[in-house]
């Protein structure tokens, strides 16, 4: 069976700082796709980065990183020069080729302070 | 715009009523699928599409709930003879092929907000 771990409920950060998100996962699968989703309180969840378990490198988006070690299971997100707009519910999801459906984990809540 | 959309925005019902919960997807994605997202927790599968039929109904909770696509694009979850339980958020998500043939994106709607009183 699949997990996703995010152990951290909460999380705040100064405006202009970094922060880095926590995420792990479980799975006998070697091919799979990682992905960090934002849920502002719109409720719209939105797709932040992709990572491809069978690529080495890690994902970068604008401000928005990963640090994908498939080794460890570990696939953490790192947002850099924090923004108002960054506020929101985080949520970690795998999805293993040709699988049917996203394994989420709980979510961390993030908080933006100004 | 050419997002998922999803009626009713909220919905308040009483324990025992049936409720439908409405997603239209983006236009051309063949895949289709319902979560639901409980306070506090993540997002917990419910059903897949693949144009109109289900290949995977696992996450459905109950025989109380149900789930159809028609015309490979609207779908609608029932839930009859609600529950107190039932309360959370019904998220709908597409994408343009199933069984992650692509990316494995989905791209998710707004959500129902579903309260049961």
């Amino acid at each position: 069976a699949q997990t996703v771990t995010q152990s951290q409920p909460e999380m705040s950060v100064q405006e202009a700082e970094t922060v880095t998100l926590s995420c792990t996962y479980d799975t006998s699968e070697s091919n799979y796709y990682l992905f960090w989703y934002k849920q502002p309180p719109s409720r719209q969840m939105i797709l932040v980065i992709r990572q491809e378990a069978y690529k080495q490198q890690n994902a970068t988006e604008n401000r928005f990183s990963v640090n994908f070690q498939k080794a460890a299971k570990s696939f953490s997100l790192k947002i850099s020069d924090s923004q108002l707009g960054d506020t929101a519910m985080y949520f970690c999801a795998f999805n293993s080729v040709g699988a049917n459906n996203l394994f989420f984990g709980t979510g961390t809540r993030l908080t933006v302070i100004p | 715009g050419a997002g998922v959309s999803q009626s009713p925005s909220n919905k308040v019902t009483e324990k025992g009523k049936d409720v439908e919960l409405r997603c239209d997807p983006i236009s051309g994605h063949t895949a289709l699928y319902w979560y639901r997202q409980s306070l506090g927790q993540g997002l917990e599968f419910l059903i897949y599409f693949q144009g109109n039929s289900a290949p995977d109904k696992s996450g459905l909770p109950s025989d109380r709930f149900s789930a159809e696509r028609t015309g490979g694009s609207v779908s609608t979850l029932t839930i009859q003879r609600t529950q107190q339980e039932d309360s959370a958020v019904y998220l709908c998500a597409s994408s343009l092929v199933g069984r992650a043939a692509g990316t494995g994106e989905q791209y998710f709607g707004p959500g129902t907000r579903l309260t049961v009183t």
